[in-house]
């Protein structure tokens, strides 16, 4: 059964850098019908696409936060990792990783989610 | 690229029929796109990728209350036998040329 694993601090001080990174068990990173990506919910609003990746290391990015974000991947490990610069508090939300696919005949999954408060 | 916009709320009677839509910014009325539920205080969950013709593929374990249908830009959710879980934010998803774009989330309320 596939799952979804956000880890990572769940408190960043403003400036610094944000990671996380997902661990996918029950199917591969390295699939050619998947991407992963990171999507993001501060309190009590919507949700925002941050980046996706593809297996071979292609990266896509928000154009809104593409000068911060960093998305890589470690298939030996079937790993996705997420970094983001200069944080200020508008960076506060639950961070989720997911799969996504452009396929009508492919499902999406999602991570559970983790909290990430910035702060000092 | 393109914009998805949902109503901010909806409501409708335990054991009643709903119908959330999602509509397409012009220019990308074929686009498919993806139906997501988010209960209070849990991660989204997958639905159904739903295409302008109206054909869709719900995701393993959606109950069959959940259908999906199209009407040029709008993509429709239709949720049959309003349950009390069914109380939810429900979100469209769609991308394009490998970026992907959320609508703002319609929040079903079940009276």
């Amino acid at each position: 059964q596939l799952q979804l694993q956000e880890s990572g601090p769940g408190l960043v001080k403003p400036s610094e850098t944000l990671s996380l990174t997902c661990t996918v068990s029950g199917g591969s990173i390295s699939s050619s019908s998947y991407y992963w990506g990171w999507i993001r919910q501060p309190p009590g609003k919507g949700l925002e696409w941050i980046g996706s990746i593809y297996y071979s290391g292609s990266t896509y990015y928000n154009p809104s936060l593409k000068s911060r974000v960093t998305i890589s991947v470690d298939t030996s490990k079937n790993q996705f990792s997420l970094k983001l610069s200069s944080v200020t508090a508008a960076d506060t939300a639950v961070y989720y990783c997911a799969r996504l696919t452009i396929s009508p005949y492919s499902s999406s999954f999602w991570g559970q989610g983790t909290l990430v408060t910035v702060s000092s | 690229q393109p914009v998805l916009t949902q109503s901010s709320s909806a409501s409708a009677s335990l054991g009643s029929s709903v119908k959330l839509t999602c509509t397409l910014s012009s220019g990308h009325s074929s686009y498919i796109i993806a139906w997501h539920q988010q209960q209070p205080g849990k991660a989204p969950r997958y639905l159904m990728k739903l295409e302008g013709s109206g054909s869709y593929n719900k995701g393993s374990g959606v109950p069959d209350r959940f259908s999906g249908s199209s009407s040029g830009a709008d993509r429709y959710l239709t949720i049959s036998n309003l349950q009390s879980e069914d109380e939810a934010d429900y979100y469209c998803e769609t991308w394009d040329s490998n970026t992907w774009v959320f609508g703002g989330g319609t929040k079903l309320t079940v009276l």
